[in-house]
Protein backbone atom coordinates (compact mmCIF):
# COMPACT_ATOMS: atom_id res chain seq x y z
CA UNK A 1 0.00 0.00 0.00
CA UNK A 2 1.06 3.76 -0.34
CA UNK A 3 1.69 5.56 2.41
CA UNK A 4 1.04 9.17 2.89
CA UNK A 5 3.58 11.03 5.27
CA UNK A 6 1.68 14.09 6.35
CA UNK A 7 2.90 17.17 8.32
CA UNK A 8 2.90 18.49 10.16
CA UNK A 9 0.20 17.28 12.30
CA UNK A 10 -0.77 20.27 14.24
CA UNK A 11 0.26 24.22 12.91
CA UNK A 12 -0.41 26.88 15.02
CA UNK A 13 -0.87 30.49 12.81
CA UNK A 14 -2.32 33.91 12.91
CA UNK A 15 -4.83 35.16 11.11
CA UNK A 16 -3.34 36.77 7.71
CA UNK A 17 -0.51 34.11 7.91
CA UNK A 18 0.65 31.79 4.85
CA UNK A 19 0.65 28.75 5.68
CA UNK A 20 2.01 25.34 3.66
CA UNK A 21 1.23 21.62 4.68
CA UNK A 22 3.35 19.20 3.07
CA UNK A 23 2.81 15.87 2.03
CA UNK A 24 5.39 12.84 1.12
CA UNK A 25 4.34 9.67 -0.78
CA UNK A 26 6.12 6.26 -0.07
CA UNK A 27 6.12 5.98 -3.73
CA UNK A 28 5.53 8.36 -7.31
CA UNK A 29 1.74 8.80 -7.58
CA UNK A 30 2.42 11.29 -10.53
CA UNK A 31 0.07 14.11 -9.59
CA UNK A 32 -3.43 11.84 -8.32
CA UNK A 33 -3.25 13.35 -5.02
CA UNK A 34 -6.49 15.40 -3.75
CA UNK A 35 -6.17 17.64 -0.71
CA UNK A 36 -9.32 18.01 1.17
CA UNK A 37 -10.66 20.40 4.23
CA UNK A 38 -12.76 19.50 7.33
CA UNK A 39 -14.20 21.36 9.86
CA UNK A 40 -15.40 20.02 13.16
CA UNK A 41 -18.82 17.77 12.30
CA UNK A 42 -19.20 18.67 8.81
CA UNK A 43 -18.53 16.33 6.06
CA UNK A 44 -15.01 16.80 4.21
CA UNK A 45 -14.68 19.47 1.31
CA UNK A 46 -12.75 18.42 -1.35
CA UNK A 47 -10.49 21.77 -2.42
CA UNK A 48 -7.56 20.64 -4.89
CA UNK A 49 -7.24 17.82 -7.52
CA UNK A 50 -5.14 16.15 -9.58
CA UNK A 51 -2.45 17.96 -7.03
CA UNK A 52 -2.79 21.51 -8.63
CA UNK A 53 -6.02 22.04 -9.82
CA UNK A 54 -8.65 24.48 -7.58
CA UNK A 55 -12.02 22.81 -7.20
CA UNK A 56 -14.74 24.98 -8.47
CA UNK A 57 -15.30 27.77 -6.08
CA UNK A 58 -12.45 27.04 -3.54
CA UNK A 59 -11.06 30.34 -3.34
CA UNK A 60 -7.17 31.53 -4.85
CA UNK A 61 -5.14 31.46 -1.72
CA UNK A 62 -5.36 28.05 -1.75
CA UNK A 63 -2.98 26.74 -3.84
CA UNK A 64 -1.40 22.76 -4.47
CA UNK A 65 1.72 21.90 -5.76
CA UNK A 66 4.12 18.82 -6.59
CA UNK A 67 4.29 15.69 -8.51
CA UNK A 68 6.05 12.19 -7.83
CA UNK A 69 5.91 11.94 -4.12
CA UNK A 70 6.05 15.46 -2.64
CA UNK A 71 3.52 17.79 -2.44
CA UNK A 72 2.55 21.24 -0.50
CA UNK A 73 -0.98 23.03 0.10
CA UNK A 74 -0.25 26.56 0.82
CA UNK A 75 -2.80 28.90 1.66
CA UNK A 76 -2.36 32.46 1.82
CA UNK A 77 -3.70 35.34 4.09
CA UNK A 78 -5.49 33.22 6.57
CA UNK A 79 -8.77 33.98 7.39
CA UNK A 80 -10.72 32.57 10.54
CA UNK A 81 -12.77 30.32 8.21
CA UNK A 82 -9.68 28.42 7.69
CA UNK A 83 -9.01 26.87 10.42
CA UNK A 84 -9.67 23.40 10.22
CA UNK A 85 -7.96 20.15 9.38
CA UNK A 86 -7.02 19.22 6.31
CA UNK A 87 -6.07 16.28 4.63
CA UNK A 88 -4.11 15.04 1.17
CA UNK A 89 -5.24 11.38 -0.07
CA UNK A 90 -3.36 9.50 -2.74
CA UNK A 91 -5.78 7.97 -6.05
CA UNK A 92 -3.13 6.38 -8.28
CA UNK A 93 -3.12 2.82 -6.58
CA UNK A 94 -5.86 0.95 -4.55
CA UNK A 95 -6.13 1.00 -1.94
CA UNK A 96 -6.85 5.12 -1.73
CA UNK A 97 -4.64 6.32 1.51
CA UNK A 98 -5.30 9.38 3.16
CA UNK A 99 -2.60 11.21 5.16
CA UNK A 100 -3.10 11.84 8.86
CA UNK A 101 -4.48 15.17 8.78
CA UNK A 102 -3.36 18.83 9.29
CA UNK A 103 -5.53 20.66 12.44
CA UNK A 104 -4.75 24.55 11.37
CA UNK A 105 -5.39 26.59 14.77
CA UNK A 106 -5.83 29.94 15.33
CA UNK A 107 -2.34 31.27 17.53
CA UNK B 1 -28.59 20.92 -6.58
CA UNK B 2 -26.23 17.98 -6.05
CA UNK B 3 -27.83 15.71 -2.90
CA UNK B 4 -26.09 12.50 -1.38
CA UNK B 5 -28.03 11.35 1.62
CA UNK B 6 -26.95 8.37 3.35
CA UNK B 7 -28.95 6.30 5.57
CA UNK B 8 -28.93 2.74 7.71
CA UNK B 9 -26.77 3.43 9.98
CA UNK B 10 -27.42 2.64 13.93
CA UNK B 11 -26.39 0.48 16.91
CA UNK B 12 -25.24 -2.85 15.99
CA UNK B 13 -23.59 -5.63 18.35
CA UNK B 14 -20.51 -6.96 17.22
CA UNK B 15 -20.67 -9.58 14.78
CA UNK B 16 -23.41 -8.07 12.98
CA UNK B 17 -24.97 -6.45 9.97
CA UNK B 18 -25.87 -3.60 8.87
CA UNK B 19 -26.58 -2.21 5.00
CA UNK B 20 -26.04 1.71 4.14
CA UNK B 21 -27.79 3.46 1.72
CA UNK B 22 -26.52 6.28 -0.65
CA UNK B 23 -29.47 8.07 -2.52
CA UNK B 24 -27.89 10.35 -4.84
CA UNK B 25 -29.66 13.71 -6.90
CA UNK B 26 -28.91 16.30 -9.20
CA UNK B 27 -25.99 14.68 -10.65
CA UNK B 28 -25.41 11.90 -13.73
CA UNK B 29 -24.83 9.07 -11.08
CA UNK B 30 -24.38 6.64 -13.56
CA UNK B 31 -21.44 8.57 -15.13
CA UNK B 32 -19.25 8.27 -11.83
CA UNK B 33 -17.04 5.99 -9.88
CA UNK B 34 -18.03 6.20 -5.97
CA UNK B 35 -16.40 5.67 -2.42
CA UNK B 36 -17.23 5.19 0.97
CA UNK B 37 -15.20 6.90 3.59
CA UNK B 38 -15.00 6.70 6.69
CA UNK B 39 -13.96 8.66 10.21
CA UNK B 40 -14.09 7.12 13.58
CA UNK B 41 -14.32 8.98 16.33
CA UNK B 42 -11.73 11.81 17.23
CA UNK B 43 -9.73 10.17 14.00
CA UNK B 44 -9.31 10.72 10.45
CA UNK B 45 -10.27 9.86 7.06
CA UNK B 46 -9.98 6.33 5.98
CA UNK B 47 -11.03 5.58 2.10
CA UNK B 48 -12.98 2.14 2.74
CA UNK B 49 -14.57 0.78 -0.93
CA UNK B 50 -14.77 1.94 -4.35
CA UNK B 51 -17.19 0.98 -7.23
CA UNK B 52 -16.49 2.11 -10.79
CA UNK B 53 -19.62 3.31 -12.82
CA UNK B 54 -20.41 0.39 -14.32
CA UNK B 55 -19.91 -2.18 -11.00
CA UNK B 56 -17.10 -3.76 -13.01
CA UNK B 57 -14.64 -2.87 -10.90
CA UNK B 58 -14.38 -2.64 -6.89
CA UNK B 59 -11.64 -2.36 -4.60
CA UNK B 60 -11.55 -2.41 -0.60
CA UNK B 61 -9.62 -1.21 2.22
CA UNK B 62 -7.72 -4.94 3.68
CA UNK B 63 -9.41 -3.56 6.76
CA UNK B 64 -12.72 -4.22 5.27
CA UNK B 65 -12.16 -6.73 3.04
CA UNK B 66 -14.31 -10.07 3.21
CA UNK B 67 -16.44 -8.29 5.17
CA UNK B 68 -18.41 -5.52 3.34
CA UNK B 69 -19.80 -5.08 -0.41
CA UNK B 70 -20.32 -2.27 -1.90
CA UNK B 71 -22.90 -2.08 -4.51
CA UNK B 72 -24.95 0.81 -7.03
CA UNK B 73 -28.49 0.62 -8.68
CA UNK B 74 -27.65 3.44 -11.11
CA UNK B 75 -31.47 2.87 -12.03
CA UNK B 76 -32.10 4.06 -8.61
CA UNK B 77 -29.15 6.68 -8.53
CA UNK B 78 -28.08 4.77 -4.99
CA UNK B 79 -25.00 3.35 -3.96
CA UNK B 80 -25.30 1.10 -1.41
CA UNK B 81 -22.43 -0.45 1.43
CA UNK B 82 -22.64 -3.76 3.16
CA UNK B 83 -21.82 -4.59 6.36
CA UNK B 84 -20.76 -7.87 7.79
CA UNK B 85 -19.37 -9.17 10.61
CA UNK B 86 -18.91 -5.93 12.09
CA UNK B 87 -16.48 -4.88 14.74
CA UNK B 88 -15.77 -2.50 17.25
CA UNK B 89 -13.58 -0.75 15.33
CA UNK B 90 -15.71 -0.01 12.31
CA UNK B 91 -17.19 2.35 14.39
CA UNK B 92 -17.36 5.42 12.83
CA UNK B 93 -19.57 8.08 10.59
CA UNK B 94 -19.64 6.65 6.87
CA UNK B 95 -19.79 8.97 3.95
CA UNK B 96 -20.68 8.25 0.05
CA UNK B 97 -18.68 11.04 -2.32
CA UNK B 98 -16.92 10.90 -5.04
CA UNK B 99 -14.28 13.85 -5.82
CA UNK B 100 -11.23 12.93 -7.68
CA UNK B 101 -11.90 15.80 -10.61
CA UNK B 102 -13.13 18.79 -11.01
CA UNK B 103 -16.59 17.86 -8.55
CA UNK B 104 -17.04 17.10 -5.41
CA UNK B 105 -19.69 15.36 -3.96
CA UNK B 106 -20.51 14.18 -0.52
CA UNK B 107 -22.88 13.08 1.91
CA UNK B 108 -23.82 14.22 5.38
CA UNK B 109 -22.73 11.12 6.99
CA UNK B 110 -24.51 8.46 8.72
CA UNK B 111 -22.97 6.57 12.10
CA UNK B 112 -22.34 3.04 13.16
CA UNK B 113 -21.74 2.35 16.29
CA UNK B 114 -20.46 -1.24 16.57
CA UNK B 115 -20.72 -2.39 20.33
CA UNK B 116 -22.66 -5.06 22.95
Amino acid sequence: DIQMAQSPSSLSASVGDRVTITCRASQGIGTYLAWLQQKPGKAPKSLIYAASNLQSGVPSKFSGSGSGTDFTLTINSLQPEDFATYYCQQYHTHPYTFGQGTKLEIK
Amino acid sequence: EVQLVESGGGLVQPGGSLRLSCATSGFTFSRYSMNWVRQAPGKGLEWVSYITSGSNIKYYADSVKGRFTISRDNAKNSLFLQMNSLRDEDTAVYYCATYYGDYDYWGQGTLVTVSS
